[in-house]
C-alpha cells in the first residue's frame, strides 16, 4: 500500500545533541509536510517542501532545519534539541495541487532528556 | 490568518450514543479535513470535504462553506471512536492547513 513512513517512531535525545528524523513516502506526491504538535496541542506547521522549493513559516525556529535529497525522502534535523522541542513531530504528503488531502505518516515521538 | 473553532472541546459517551462535532471556520476555503488522532497519535484521514456531505460507516459529515462550518456526525460510538478528532481548513491553495484544536472524545463501555 502507498504510504507515508516515518522512523524511528520513538526517539531519545539528550538536551543539546543534534537528532534526525527521517520520512518517506510512496505516494510520489510533490509536497512533503513537517508539523510539530505538542502535548494536548493541534499540530503546528513547521515547513514545507514543494518539489524542492523549501517554505519556512514564519515563527519556526532556526533551531530546525530540513531536507529532501529526493521526491520520497525528506529529513527533519533539530540542531540543538531543547527541552521544550519534546513533541510528536509529524510527516505528510499531498499533491500539491491545492485544496487536496492531505497524508499523514505515524509520526515520530521526540524525547529530550 | 484562518481561524478554525471546534466544539465541544471534551465530549464523553456512552458506548451506542451518536453524537455531533462542530467545526466553524472564519473565511472561505478551498480545503477541509476531518481527522481522528488515535491513541498512538497518528492522524487517519476521516473526510476530505470542501463542501457537501460525505458518508463512510458509521460516521458522516456535512460542509455548508456558504455558512462556513462542517459537522462531523459518529453514529452507534464504539470504544474504539475515542481520540482526538480535528477539522483543518485550507484557504487559497497555499497547501497550508489550519488546525483547530480538537474534540476529545472519549466514549465508555
Amino acid at each position: 500500500d502507498a504510504m507515508v513512513i516515518q522512523n524511528p517512531r520513538y526517539q531519545v535525545t539528550q538536551f543539546g545533541k543534534p537528532v534526525t528524523l527521517s520520512c518517506s513516502q510512496t505516494l510520489n506526491h510533490n509536497v512533503m509536510y513537517w508539523y510539530q504538535q505538542k502535548s494536548s496541542q493541534a499540530p503546528k506547521l513547521l515547513f514545507h517542501y514543494y518539489d524542492k522549493d523549501f517554505n519556512n513559516e514564519a515563527d519556526t525556529p532556526d533551531n530546525f532545519q530540513s531536507r529532501r535529497p529526493n521526491t520520497s525522502f525528506c529529513f527533519l534535523d533539530i540542531r540543538s534539541p531543547g527541552l521544550g522541542d519534546a513533541a510528536m513531530y509529524l510527516c505528510a504528503t499531498s499533491r500539491g495541487t491545492g485544496g487536496d488531502t492531505q497524508y499523514f505518516g505515524p509520526g515520530t515521538r521526540l524525547t529530550v532528556l | 490568518g484562518i481561524q478554525v473553532e471546534q466544539s465541544p472541546p471534551d465530549l464523553i459517551l456512552q458506548e451506542g450514543a451518536n453524537s455531533t462535532l462542530r467545526c466553524n471556520f472564519s473565511d472561505s476555503v478551498n480545503n477541509l479535513q476531518w481527522f481522528h488522532q488515535n491513541p498512538w497519535g497518528q492522524l487517519i484521514n476521516l473526510f476530505y470535504i470542501p463542501s457537501g456531505t460525505k458518508q463512510n460507516g458509521r460516521l458522516s459529515a456535512t460542509t455548508v462553506a456558504t455558512e462556513r462550518y462542517s459537522l462531523l456526525y459518529i453514529s452507534s460510538s464504539q470504544t474504539t471512536d475515542s481520540g482526538v478528532y480535528f477539522c483543518a481548513v485550507e484557504r487559497g491553495g497555499n497547501n497550508r492547513l489550519a488546525f483547530g484544536k480538537g474534540n476529545q472524545v472519549v466514549v465508555i463501555p
